[in-house]
């Protein structure tokens, strides 16, 4: 596709399910980027992906969450007994390689009750 | 720790003026900034950067201004436009990942 796609863009869940957030970067981008924001804030960095290297995962909250990039594309944010503070908007952005410009998709919002 | 502030929450100019965003930072590590436009339930979209190795860098209307010494940037948008209204976002790095700040809604009305 021409950018980013998300899904779904829309999720209310109870708290204690889990969820799980999908990403497609653009077609090429080697380097695939996970962020959340939260009402009031700046985007917050989760997670990064580059290739077939291991994920730069220091910026994750909690071991509740995990996320994983299948076959070099399509990541999946994964979030395991979900709690209101996790609501936010999921934010996920792809890069040529990286450190270059990153381009965002539309994100997910998030809302647990 | 907020390492990117943007202490404006919000800007009003009038159209036809010049809008002034500004961004300060306290990494000195930072070697690469960026500001992005976001519309409501959109995602933010890629408007301008500039390397620490230059002091400006201009698109259209958009201009950036790097002041490493004061550890600053700003967003000139000349003339401001209508659609310029949206919340602009700077964001810094020094690898990969972006340190944003909190973003300044600007309105530009008629």
């Amino acid at each position: 596709g021409a950018g980013v796609s998300q899904s779904p863009s829309n999720k209310v869940t109870e708290k204690g399910k889990d969820v799980e957030l999908r990403c497609d970067p653009i077609s090429g981008h080697t380097a695939l980027y996970w962020y959340r924001q939260s009402l009031g804030q700046g985007l917050e960095f989760l997670i990064y992906f580059q290739g077939n290297s291991a994920p730069d995962k220091s910026g994750l909250p909690s071991d509740r969450f995990s996320a994983e990039r299948t076959g070099g594309s399509v990541s999946t944010l994964t979030i395991q007994r979900t709690q209101q503070e996790d609501s936010a908007v999921y934010l996920c952005a792809s890069s040529l390689g990286g450190g270059g410009t990153q381009y965002f998709g539309p994100g997910t919002r998030l809302l647990v009750l | 720790d907020q390492q990117v502030k943007q202490n404006s929450p919000s800007l009003s100019v009038q159209e036809g003026r010049i809008s002034i965003l500004n961004c300060d930072y306290t990494n000195s590590m930072f070697d690469y900034f960026l500001w992005y436009k976001k519309y409501p339930a959109e995602g933010p979209t890629f408007l301008i950067s500039i390397s620490s190795i230059k002091d400006k860098n201009e698109d259209g209307r958009f201009t950036v201004f790097l002041n490493k010494s004061a550890k600053h940037l700003s967003l000139h948008i000349v003339p401001s436009q209508p659609g310029d209204s949206a919340v602009y976002f700077c964001a810094a790095n020094s690898g990969y990942a972006l340190n944003f700040g909190k973003g300044t809604s600007l309105l530009v009305t008629p």
